[in-house]
């Protein structure tokens, strides 16, 4: 089955804690993205990859650490320099081979902080 | 201004009715054009994907897309309740992927 899995659907932080979500695609696909989404809002980009090694800031990427080891794998660290991190964090992933390049979402994390 | 626009609603059609979603970009040279549908507390879903000025069907999903007005719109035929969620129209410029922040559809049965 080809698709995006993150990991753990529901995530509870302290305040000052770093927590780190997992995202990994066996799409075989360049390109990985991770959104937030607040409740009634859009999609706020916060880190893109479009191949491994390298990533691009987003709009809103204070707070936020990524790596891209591996193509298939783009873990989202959110640190404690974040100030409101509870929102609901979705990774997306496309690939950059042809012309189209839709994006493909995971089901997403849903991070408190307590 | 922002990339993508979007009435946020809320949308609400009886059951039966043909839904009317509509999308507006400032990128001239924007060149795809999605439609997603999310249900409360889930991820998006692509529904829809269009590239050419005119329109596309997809069973009861029909895109339509007028690239000199910068205007991109879904109908939904035959709504059922199973349609009410949240739109969300996404458009391509260069590499860059810019999202509305949704149309909320509500069918009432």
């Amino acid at each position: 089955d080809g698709g995006i899995t993150q990991s753990p659907k529901y995530l509870f932080r302290k305040e000052g804690q770093n927590v780190t979500l997992s995202c990994e695609q066996n799409l075989n696909h360049d390109a990985m993205y991770w959104y937030r989404q607040d409740p009634g809002q859009g999609l706020r980009l916060i880190y893109y990859s479009q191949i491994v090694n390298d990533f691009q800031k987003g709009d809103i990427a204070e707070g936020y650490s990524v790596s891209r080891e591996k193509k298939e794998s783009f873990p989202l660290t959110v640190t404690s320099a974040q100030k409101n991190p509870t929102a609901f964090y979705l990774c997306a992933s496309s690939s950059l081979a042809g012309y189209y390049n839709e994006q493909f979402f995971g089901p997403g994390t849903r991070l408190t902080v307590l | 201004q922002k990339e993508v626009e979007q009435n946020s609603g809320p949308l609400s059609v009886p059951e039966g009715a043909i839904a009317s979603l509509n999308c507006t970009y400032s990128d001239r040279v924007s060149q795809s054009f999605f439609w997603y549908r999310q249900y409360s507390g889930k991820s998006p879903e692509l529904i829809m994907s269009i590239y050419s000025n005119g329109d596309k069907e997809d069973g009861r999903f029909t895109a339509q897309l007028n690239k000199a007005s910068q205007y991109v719109s879904l109908l939904i035929r035959d709504s059922q309740p199973s349609d009410s969620a949240t739109y969300l129209c996404a458009v391509i410029g260069g590499r860059q992927f810019y999202f509305g922040t949704g149309t909320s559809l509500t069918v009432i049965p």
